[in-house]
């Protein structure tokens, strides 16, 4: 089966600008996570969707971030207005469902340096 | 806090060789916990997982070994390969809710030496 798919693979803007990431999960899998990896440390959850429901964006900068998941399907994470702070990689994962045991699959990231 | 720590940042190993990498956590509620693979350039990548009723599951060449008492877990990998090469994350499920928020730890770099 496909995995999950990620655009785009890597971007750079100047601080103060907008970026905008896209993710395809796996097709039919319920739950799809956005997390933040910053060099050298482990993701860390940023927004967690059960269908298009928000299940879990405690962790979410919501000054600047945003996120939707339009039709349960498809995935945008947004950025606005960037800081350098905001270099990282951001994962997104999917999985069947949300409960407990349910193996997340992730996708490949975007790299994203703000400068 | 809720943390899951893991400590030591780089391990190197000759080819064919075990490797162990430890994790420790600190929140005893935790009941379920995961080792990730991480390659360069990827996503992390599943390897095994644990409940807390369980002290020890095996995999394919590798084994998960949760202590309770003193909230450690560690990945032993059997027969080390140059494709283990990677970072190496525990994670943990810190709440007993339906849905899964996954905490992971800060990573170990394995490297092989062949």
């Amino acid at each position: 089966e496909a995995g999950v798919a990620q655009s785009p693979r890597y971007k750079i803007i100047e601080k103060r600008q907008s970026v905008a990431f896209w993710c395809n999960p796996i097709s039919g899998h319920a739950t799809l996570y956005w997390y933040q990896q910053i060099l050298g440390q482990g993701p860390k959850l940023l927004i967690q969707f059960q269908n298009n429901g928000v299940v879990d964006d405690s962790q979410l900068p919501k000054d600047r971030f945003s996120a939707e998941r339009l039709k349960g399907v498809d995935s945008t994470l947004k950025i606005q207005p960037a800081k350098l702070e905001d270099s990282a990689v951001y994962l997104c994962a999917s999985s069947l469902d949300g409960g407990t045991g349910y193996e997340q699959y992730f996708g490949p990231g975007t790299r994203l340096t703000v400068t | 806090g809720e943390s899951v720590g893991l400590h030591l940042p780089t391990l190197s190993v000759q080819e064919g060789d075990n490797s162990i990498i430890n994790c420790a956590y600190s929140n005893s509620a935790s009941d379920y916990f995961i080792w990730y693979k991480q390659e360069s350039g990827k996503g992390p990548q599943f390897i095994i997982d644990i409940r807390s009723n369980m002290d020890k599951r095996q995999g394919q060449r590798v084994t998960v070994l949760l202590n309770k008492t003193v909230k450690h877990l560690s990945l032993q990998i059997a027969a080390t390969q140059p494709g283990d090469s990677a970072v190496y994350f525990c994670a943990e499920n810190p709440l007993k809710t339906s849905y899964d928020k996954v905490i992971f730890g800060p990573g170990t770099s394995l490297s092989v030496i062949p």
